[in-house]
């Protein structure tokens, strides 16, 4: 079984559609995060959970609606996205604090979104 | 400002040669990582490589060293015997963490290996 595994890997969703992107790590870690990956630009931290408290969000726009009920899931709820949301939506983790930053993320394989 | 600057968006190597893909990084920590990460056009993020800031040797890891200099700030990746398979995105990454860990991610380089 994967570390972190992502649902689904591909999706395409009209603008008034409502949908949700399931991440679940089976690794043990407290730190869970929501990446942006769009075509030739960098990776976009979205959101970081840490002990399923939300520590970051990188002023991502709120029709991009995070929720994690526990260490070991993360989702994320869309609802009325414009088409410059099609990307690469990829899920990690890590093990939290300072003295884990000798750890790397763990990635899913990604949710590819299509916004028609 | 821009934490980790990756400057060649495209590099060709030739099949069985050395490539050195080049990351340079920006920080006031004292501690923090450094990753590379490899994506094949599939989309998964495979971690190659880590040093860490106290680290004094090079890392490495079968076909991948991490030539790490500290001064210059910079922690470039070099593979060696280049396979076709190596084609792919790589990405240079730096974590730094209190309460959790912030990971930077460079725009990567876009590597061709060439039969």
């Amino acid at each position: 079984e994967t570390g972190v595994t992502q649902t689904p890997r591909h999706l395409v969703m009209g603008m008034t559609n409502k949908k949700s992107l399931k991440c679940e790590q089976h690794l043990g870690h407290n730190a869970m995060y929501w990446y942006k990956q769009s075509a030739k630009k960098p990776l976009e931290l979205m959101f970081v959970y840490s002990l399923e408290e939300r520590v970051e969000n990188n002023s991502v726009p709120s029709r991009f609606s995070p929720e994690c009920p526990n260490s070991s899931h993360l989702f994320l709820h869309l609802h009325t996205l414009q088409p410059e949301d099609s990307a690469l939506y990829l899920c990690a983790s890590s093990p939290n604090g300072e003295s884990n930053y000798n750890s790397p993320l763990h990635f899913g394989n990604g949710t590819r979104l299509t916004v028609t | 400002a821009q934490k980790i600057t990756q400057t060649q968006p495209g590099m060709f190597v030739q099949e069985k040669e050395a490539v050195t893909l080049d990351c340079t990084y920006d920080t006031s920590d004292q501690s923090y990582g450094l990753f590379w990460y490899k994506q094949p056009s599939s989309g998964e993020m495979i971690f190659l490589i880590y040093q860490g800031s106290y680290d004094e040797q090079n890392a490495t890891e079968g076909r991948y060293s991490l030539n790490f200099q500290k001064a210059r700030k910079s922690a470039n990746l070099v593979i060696s015997a280049s396979q076709l398979g190596d084609s792919a995105m790589y990405f240079c990454a730096m974590s730094q963490g209190y309460n959790f860990n912030k990971f930077y991610f460079g725009s990567g380089t876009k590597l061709n290996v060439k039969p």
